[in-house]
């Protein structure tokens, strides 16, 4: 079956750090892969997807690229900022019927200090 | 703002009690969704409807009972919930195509004494 998994948190990095969080996933055929952001207190917000192999999916500063051969989407941000300290989950879209599912990581908490 | 709004945003029931959690988007999406967020899990898919049918119930139990009205809005009814059932309940909502994003709502914080 489909599985998503994701770099076990906490993580905690000092403001204008590196940030890479892990994630890879198993899936029958060619998924969709998102990053989706839960800040405090919010629901979930998609941060960035990608819908084939070599696609790169940005969104404020953050980049994640789609790898088929290692059957990876590593979430990447050059210099974080306070205010990315939120959880980020890993997901895959599958089909079903006439929706479209997400499978999710189990989520990485992030905490950046200033 | 996300277009999916849930209400209540907070809500504390006795174990024999009924309450029901409320979702509605204004997106014009034709697929809706609950999720289950429990600590230290990952998020649980409940139940999908599209098009106002139930396309899956992922083994959820019988104490919790959707209902999708319209392609609008989107129910669960809780009657004799467990503690373990306190959680955060997210409401989802996407258009059917090949690559649908799901927009998701704040969430319902659900405790059950």
């Amino acid at each position: 079956g489909n599985s998503v998994t994701q770099m076990e948190g906490p993580v905690t990095l000092s403001e204008e750090a590196f940030l890479t969080i892990n994630c890879t996933y198993t899936a029958t055929g060619y998924p969709s892969l998102f990053w989706y952001v839960q800040y405090p207190g919010e629901g979930l917000q998609l941060l960035l997807k990608a819908t084939k192999a070599d696609d790169k999916g940005s969104n404020k500063g953050f980049e994640a690229t789609y790898r088929k051969e290692t059957t990876s989407f590593h979430l990447e941000k050059g210099s974080v900022q306070v205010s990315d300290s939120a959880v980020y989950f890993c997901a895959l879209m599958r089909t079903s019927g006439s929706a479209r599912q997400l499978t999710f990581g189990s989520g990485t908490q992030l905490t950046v200090l200033p | 703002e996300t277009g999916v709004t849930q209400t209540p945003r907070h809500l504390v029931m006795g174990m024999t009690n009924k309450k029901s959690l409320k979702c509605e988007q204004h997106l014009g999406h034709n697929a809706m969704y609950w999720y289950k967020q429990s600590a230290k899990k990952p998020l649980e898919l409940m139940f999908v409807y599209s098009l106002e049918e139930r396309v899956e119930n992922n083994s959820v139990p019988s104490r919790f009972s959707p209902e999708c009205p319209n392609s609008s809005h989107l129910f669960l009814h809780l009657h004799t919930l467990q503690p373990e059932d306190s959680a955060l309940y997210l409401c989802a909502s996407s258009p059917t195509g090949s690559t649908d994003t799901q927009y998701f709502g704040p969430g319902t914080r659900l405790t059950v004494l």
